[in-house]
């Protein structure tokens, strides 16, 4: 367990919904990162939030946002959802702004 | 562009047989090697960070090792609960994003 958690476990919905995902990071990390994982194209950066700020954009579309909280959990929103929005979605967390990541179990989101 | 290559996609060993696991990644600007082991449907799990070439770190069966231009993971007389994929990643650039290779699938037959 590396005290990253993640809710919902699972997602099903339908295309053109919006979602929430919802991440806590382990107690003293200040980092969040936002990462997708298809079968495709692996594991890919979507977002990184350093208490409350957000430091870095990877590949992540214009319909999806995130935001980190004073309290420094973070949520992952999805909008307009299609297809090939299914995957995994997974949070980590980390003490720095660098380092090694710590994962969540992870959310799976499937669009139908 | 960050790029890390990790090969062979799969591996497939006896228990007991040694292997190593391959990495390569974008040289320029690196901050860091870091492996990592996920099961199926779940989230990654740390393993090593690396730092300096010549640096090596071991954790039971596992050792990692990092040159100039790659790391090697050994798995030396490995169990079935030793299946899993290995990732490995690369940290560095201006974002303190992590960029990942595509994995190792290895499989540990009993």
């Amino acid at each position: 367990d590396s005290g990253v958690t993640q809710t919902p476990k699972h997602l099903i919905t339908a295309t053109g919904q919006r979602v929430t995902l919802r991440c806590s990071p382990r107690s003293g990390d200040l980092s969040v990162y936002w990462y997708q994982q298809s079968l495709d194209q692996g594991l890919q950066f979507l977002i990184h939030y350093y208490n409350g700020e957000e430091r870095a954009k990877g590949n992540i579309l214009e319909r999806f946002s995130a935001q980190q909280f004073p309290d420094l959990h973070s949520e992952l929103n999805l909008s307009s959802l299609e297809l090939g929005d299914s995957a995994l979605y997974f949070c980590a967390s980390s003490v720095r702004m660098e380092g090694e990541q710590f994962f969540g179990p992870g959310t799976r989101l499937t669009v139908l | 562009e960050d790029q890390v290559t990790q090969s062979p996609e799969a591996l497939r060993l006896q228990e007991g047989e040694s292997s190593s696991l391959n990495c390569s990644y974008t040289v320029s600007g690196l901050r860091g090697l870091f492996w990592y082991r996920q099961d199926p449907g779940k989230g990654p799990e740390f393993l090593f960070t690396l730092y300096s070439a010549g640096e090596e770190k071991e954790k039971e069966r596992l050792k990692a090792t990092l040159t100039k231009k790659e790391s090697f993971l050994h798995i030396t007389a490995p169990k079935p609960e030793d299946s899993a994929t290995y990732l490995c990643a690369r940290g560095g650039g201006s974002n303190y994003k992590l960029t990942f290779g595509k994995g190792t699938l290895l499989t540990v037959n009993p």
